[in-house]
């Protein structure tokens, strides 16, 4: 199994510009979620969902899509970048309440200048 | 959100030496789980511990959660250098969900 896959691993974007980071996981998961992290700052939430066709808004959401038209794909779309999105973005994915934790894929570096 | 808070910031210890970082939270939770993440990479997950439960146990890790005092700690015995990593504990974004938040971390070193 390939576990979660997060494509690209490093993007530089201008600023304005939109551009759609992709996840994929192929264990099945209900639960995917999408964070950012910044120097400092730990993980911060940005959208989740417990299901196909199920989103919600995490902690820091503005500036951000996602939707889940389909249990393996969890694509997260910025908009209009800014600088301010310059971050490392991870998607992760789980079992939800069966008691396993997330599996993280190993990230997208984004800069946007 | 109630994203649980870890002390210390860092630690630094020697090899065989017993590490432990302890989480802070402000409300009730139905689990909380704790992560390690190596410079650079996504996070691993270590060990989930219910409400319900006061202790667990995970090779060299020993997780505790004090629903009272809203605060778990994460214990690791015989620390090797390989367990230099930043520790992050995750708790719910609302009290009865397996979505985690994640605080700020506890960077340890293990100097060998």
């Amino acid at each position: 199994n390939a576990g979660v896959t997060q494509t690209p691993k490093f993007q530089v974007l201008k600023t304005g510009q939109s551009m759609t980071l992709q996840c994929a996981q192929d264990m099945n998961h209900e639960y995917m979620s999408w964070y950012r992290q910044d120097p400092g700052m730990g993980l911060r939430l940005i959208h989740y969902s417990v299901g196909a066709g199920i989103t919600d808004q995490g902690e820091v959401p503005n500036g951000y899509n996602v939707s889940r038209s389909t249990t393996e794909d969890f694509p997260l779309r910025l908009l209009s970048a800014a600088p301010s999105q310059t971050s490392v973005y991870f998607c992760a994915s789980s079992w939800g309440n069966r008691g396993n934790g997330y599996t993280f894929g190993s990230g997208t570096r984004l800069t946007v200048v | 959100s109630q994203q649980g808070e870890e002390d210390p910031q860092a630690l630094s210890i020697q090899e065989g030496e017993n590490a432990t970082m302890n989480c802070s939270y402000k409300t009730s939770i139905n689990n909380l789980q704790w992560y390690r993440q190596n410079s650079g990479r996504g996070l691993v997950h270590l060990i989930l511990i219910r409400s319900n439960e006061r202790e667990k146990h995970s090779g060299r890790l020993r997780v505790t959660l004090d629903t009272s005092k809203k605060s778990s700690s994460l214990l690791i015995t015989a620390s090797r250098a390989a367990d230099t990593a930043s520790y992050f504990c995750a708790t719910p974004i609302s009290g009865g969900s397996y979505i985690p938040t994640f605080g700020r971390g506890t960077s340890l070193i293990v100097h060998p």
